[in-house]
Formats: C-alpha cells, structure tokens, sequence
C-alpha cells in the first residue's frame, strides 16, 4: 500500500489476555518505529528497528511488552497479561534509513486503539 | 537526555488571527526540531523540521516555526488561522549525537480556531 498500515485499528480485551498489533510499513523503509499515545501523556516511544541492527528497547514499559520484525518489513507488537493502564493508541512509523539519518522524518500508520476492560 | 516541553494543553484563536504554538526543548547537543499535526483519527502527519540554516522555516499548509537557540523554543506560527487548522499538534526532538535515532514528542496541543 501505498502509506503504513495497522491492524487491528480498534482492540477490546479483557485483562490478562495477550494481544498482538501488527504494523505493516511502507515499502523499502527500513526503520520501524512504535510509539503508544495516552490521553494527556502524548507520544511515548517503545522501540524501533533499523534494518539488521539490534532494536532499541529502550522504551518498553515491561517485560510483558515486546516487538519483533520479521524479515526486514511487517512487525508486531505483543502484549501480555494485558492490564488496564495498557489502554491506549499504539501508533506506527516508518522511514527510509537514510532521511532517519539525516532529519528524523517519519511516516505513521493511523494505529491501533486498544482498550482493556 | 533530550525532552520536549508544549506548556499549552489548548490553543484557540479565531479564524483570520495569526496563531502560535509553543514548543522549547532540551538536548545536549544541537538539536534537530520536527512539527507534527494530527488530525481526529488519524495518523501524525509531518509538518515542518529544523536541521540547520535559516532559523525560520516553512512547512506545509502555510504553517511556520522560528528556532530560538538563546531561549531553546522552536514556536510554530501561522499568519491567518482557518477553521481547518484545528488539530493537535506535537513538537518533537532528536539529538544526532545523543538521542540515536530516536524521536522525542511533547504532549501535544490542541488547536481550536473558531469563526
């Protein structure tokens, strides 16, 4: 497609459950960006991927939340044991590596709301 | 470590009068500056950056901002405010030294402009 796509767009669960987001970016961008945005907190970073480098976890709140990428493109974001303060937009970017390199443009997909009851 | 500030939860103006929307950051070194805008459910949408050059820089949609190293604010502007512009806005920060690749958004500030 032709912008990053995410699924699901809309997420209810009940706590404790596992969810998984999918991002799908835009093709040839090799960074991959997750950012999560709560009412009043604005954007907060999770983690990002360029190309075979290690991803940067630096922002993931726990150890229940974790990514992979696979192949160099889709990746997914994996929650467990959900809880309520989970409760928030997951936005994706993506980027070619060389406008990250030089001035930090980034693409996002529209995200995935998720709501934990 | 780089942070963001936008001081302002909301911002409202009247269509036809300039508006502005604060932003001051903090980073070690000197900073690259972004403006995004989000639309009701959508995605962030670029808007404008600062890398290096002119202090004052042009984005899209007729929007402006003036990097202010003195007092560390990167303020965007807009001459004449339309009814369309109403958004929430996000200033972000990456430091090419310090931050790797990361980007650093405020917590936003909601744009109304009325007629």
């Amino acid at each position: 497609g032709a912008g990053v796509s995410q699924s699901p767009s809309n997420k209810v669960t009940e706590k404790g459950k596992d969810v998984e987001l999918r991002c799908d970016p835009i093709s040839g961008h090799t960074a991959l960006y997750w950012y999560r945005q709560s009412l009043g907190q604005g954007l907060e970073f999770l983690i990002y991927f360029q190309g075979n480098s290690a991803p940067d976890k630096s922002g993931l709140p726990s150890d229940r939340f974790s990514a992979e990428r696979t192949g160099g493109s889709v990746s997914t974001l994996t929650i467990q044991r959900t809880q309520q303060e989970d409760s928030a937009v997951y936005l994706c970017a993506s980027s070619p590596r060389d406008r990250v390199a030089n001035t930090g443009e980034l693409f996002f997909g529209e995200g995935s709301r998720l709501t934990v009851l | 470590a780089q942070s963001v500030a936008q001081p302002e939860d909301q911002v409202n103006v009247a269509e036809g009068n300039p508006l502005t929307v604060k932003c001051t950051y903090s980073v070690s070194g000197n900073p690259y500056l972004f403006w995004y805008v989000q639309y009701p459910n959508r995605g962030l949408q670029f808007l404008l950056k600062y890398i290096t050059g002119d202090n004052l820089v042009k984005g899209s949609y007729g929007f402006e901002a003036e990097f202010n190293k003195s007092q560390t604010s990167f303020h965007l502007k807009k001459p004449s405010a339309l009814v369309s512009d109403s958004a929430l806005y996000f200033c972000a920060v990456r430091d090419p030294r310090g931050g790797g690749n990361k980007l650093t958004f405020g917590t936003g500030t909601q744009l109304k402009v009325e007629l």
